[in-house]
């Protein structure tokens, strides 16, 4: 079955330390996202990504960082820059075609990240 | 981006309808109402979406006003696995700059609560 795969499903870091979130998916879909949830909260839009080896920033992209060198894939580092960096993180796509707003989200299940 | 006005929470009991209202008055003649539903721990899940028609689909029903500055999806027969924080937001016509992919803007969505 097609959809979206989120590694890891949970992750703890150490202040200081970079870490890297995945995100694969098979739908062959040209537009993929990151966005982060605090507790109680909406999710917030990280970057985003139309077409290979082009990414957005969204709102709140400071400490962040991604790469799309590839389709399936879209990479979210999370930089020793973040400063509040324990979130759920989670990654989506969609397809681009058409400019149509009728184009849904697929979500992954979430890496939830934790600094200590 | 429109912004949309939900209740922060609703109760229903299990097997009875549910009304989740949306107010979105700065919509545009573009704009699609789009629903999403996130459960606990998990990525937001794709419910339904409508331009001006209300729409049926094996999920739910949306219902749009006339004048499009609100709707309320229907849950015919709410069961305990309903139970989840329901998103109403508004996904713009993207132009030929695509720049609004995939830009969904979550606000607190309702939390609905089922009751056995």
């Amino acid at each position: 079955d097609g959809g979206i795969t989120q590694s890891p499903k949970y992750l703890f870091r150490k202040e200081g330390q970079n870490v890297t979130l995945s995100c694969e998916q098979n739908l062959n879909h040209d537009a993929m996202y990151w966005y982060r949830q605090d507790p109680g909260q909406g999710l917030r839009l990280i970057y985003y990504s139309q077409i290979v080896n082009d990414f957005q920033k969204g709102d709140i992209a400071e400490g962040y960082s991604v790469s799309r060198e590839k389709k399936e894939s879209f990479p979210l580092t999370v930089t020793s820059a973040q400063k509040n960096p324990t979130a759920f993180y989670l990654c989506a796509s969609s397809y681009r075609g058409g400019g149509s707003g009728a184009n849904v989200l697929t979500f992954g299940a979430g890496s939830r990240l934790t600094v200590l | 981006d429109a912004k949309t006005t939900q209740p922060n929470s609703m109760e229903s009991n299990e097997e009875e309808p549910v009304h989740l209202p949306c107010n979105h008055s700065t919509i545009s003649g573009t704009d699609y109402i789009h629903w999403y539903r996130q459960l606990p721990s998990q990525g937001p899940e794709y419910v339904i979406h409508g331009l001006t028609s209300n729409v049926n689909n094996r999920m739910a029903s949306l219902a749009i006003a006339e004048d499009r500055k609100s709707s309320t999806l229907i849950l015919h027969r709410a069961t305990l696995r309903d139970a989840a924080v329901y998103y109403c937001i508004l996904r713009a016509l993207a132009n030929a700059g695509g720049t609004s992919y995939g830009k969904l803007t979550f606000g607190q969505g309702t939390i609905l609560t089922v009751h056995p």
